[in-house]
């Protein structure tokens, strides 16, 4: 119940394109949804956030979406660039605790 | 500049030997984590501290030991005892209460054991 599950596990996108990672859970007590964005070398950096009370965030480029009645939420990255290929990793947290429980990554690879 | 340091960034032990890995954070949060990362596996929690000289452990703790004498520093011992050693380890730190959920993560260090 504590898993949350990512995929794909590797997405291939054009320059200018959109991609989408979709991750989903089970536990109900979950309250955050953050998305981390891993360079290769390099420890994950948080991109974009959400609380399960809002149904979409924006940021730049970035859009998270949240469904709760399906206990699912993506991360849309539109016009994808090169820069951005990198890991994502989607993750969760239940209010009594302040760990993270994390998706099992996406190689994002955007061609230029 | 505040932020999350690990070293060594790389590190090469012999089977059998403890290694003990480093992590300081000067940005005066409570909590701090260790994970385990290997390739299509995510981020493993293998322990946790919310306050000084306390701890907790994750969901793959064994074969690893902590301390948390500073609320700066939170080294994570890796011992003989760990089957699978050979993995990049992430050490991270957030505020213990508050609004702020947010995980900062260090650089990792790659822990190579043959």
């Amino acid at each position: 119940q504590q898993q949350v599950k990512q995929s794909p596990q590797s997405l291939i996108v054009q320059k200018g394109g959109i991609s989408i990672i979709n991750c989903a859970y089970e536990n109900t007590a979950f309250d955050y949804f953050p998305w981390y964005q891993q360079f290769p070398g390099k420890g994950p950096a948080l991109l974009i956030a959400i609380r399960p009370d809002v149904s979409e965030k924006k940021e730049g480029r970035f859009t998270i979406s949240f469904n709760k009645s399906a206990k699912q939420f993506s991360l849309h990255i539109m016009d994808s660039q090169p820069g951005d290929s990198a890991t994502y990793f989607c993750a969760a947290r239940s209010g009594s605790a302040r760990q993270l429980t994390f998706g099992s990554g996406t190689q994002l690879t955007v061609l230029p | 500049d505040g932020g999350i340091t690990q070293s060594p960034k790389y590190l090469f032990r012999k089977e059998g030997q403890n290694v003990t890995l480093s992590c300081e954070q000067n940005l005066n949060h409570d909590a701090m984590y260790w994970y385990r990362q290997d390739p299509g596996q995510g981020l493993r929690l293998i322990y946790y501290s919310q306050i000084v000289n306390d701890f907790q452990k994750g969901d793959i703790a064994e074969g690893y030991s902590v301390s948390r004498e500073k609320k700066e520093s939170f080294p994570l011992t890796v011992t003989s005892a760990q089957k699978n050693p050979t993995a990049f380890y992430l050490c991270a730190s957030s505020m213990a209460s508050g609004t702020s959920y947010e995980q900062y993560f260090g650089p990792g260090t790659r822990l190579t054991v043959t």
